[in-house]
């Protein structure tokens, strides 16, 4: 069965310190690897984007990492802003006859003053 | 560009009665989709359109659900009747012709629906 999960659910930290979400993933056959931000109210917003060749790519501050053996992703955001306050949504896309993207729930990430 | 625009941000409505949403994809985009987010389910597709044709409606839940994309520019997603289990948000998106696959969707911010 085709299931993407993130951990932790929820997470609390303080401003100016980094954190490392993580995704694992079953989806198979595998074609990328997607890293949404939603903030509260909006819609998702694309950071980052990998395909099974890559494994590693950056969008300012936010780093993906994919592990495509292990069928596991992490998102580390380094020196945390308050405006990092969102969810973090890992998206993964099948490939062949299973071209559909496939959602995780989220981790809520809470950056406090 | 104003990206993708939907209409309305809010709607609440009694059991019963009949639900459009809107949506304005960002110009040039072949692909719209059509989502629904839930704390419990998270982001579900619920149908998409290449090239105004629809491609996949497979996650439309019943009947009562409709969509329709008779340009490149509008689209809208019917509920009718609508019940109280279809509260969620409703999110439209976009993506280029690159691929839907391989190419970033750019989402609108949502039409929060509560049906009392």
């Amino acid at each position: 069965k085709n299931q993407v999960e993130q951990s932790p659910q929820s997470l609390i930290i303080l401003e100016g310190k980094n954190c490392t979400l993580q995704c694992n993933y079953t989806v198979s056959p595998f074609s990328n690897l997607r890293w949404y931000k939603q903030d509260t109210g909006r819609g998702p917003v694309s950071l980052t984007i990998m395909t099974f060749s890559e494994n590693t790519k950056s969008n300012g501050r936010y780093t993906a990492t994919l592990d495509a053996d292990t069928k596991q992703s992490s998102l580390h955001i380094t020196a945390s802003q308050l405006s990092d306050s969102a969810s973090y949504i890992c998206v993964v896309g099948g490939a062949g006859n299973n071209r559909k993207l496939i959602w995780g729930l989220g981790t809520s990430l809470a950056v406090n003053p | 560009d104003a990206g993708v625009i939907q209409s309305p941000r809010h709607e609440v409505t009694e059991m019963g009665q009949e639900v459009t949403l809107r949506c304005k994809p960002i110009s040039g985009h072949d692909y719209l989709f059509w989502y629904r987010q839930t704390m419990m389910r998270g982001l579900e597709l619920l149908i998409y359109f290449n090239n105004n044709v629809p491609i996949d409606d497979s996650g439309m839940p019943e009947d009562r659900f409709s969509a329709k994309m008779p340009n490149a520019s509008f689209s809208t997603l019917k509920i009718q009747p609508s019940e109280p289990r279809d509260s969620a948000v409703y999110f439209c998106a976009s993506s280029s012709s690159l691929g839907s696959y391989n190419s970033p969707l750019h989402f609108g911010n949502g039409t929060r629906l509560t049906v009392t």
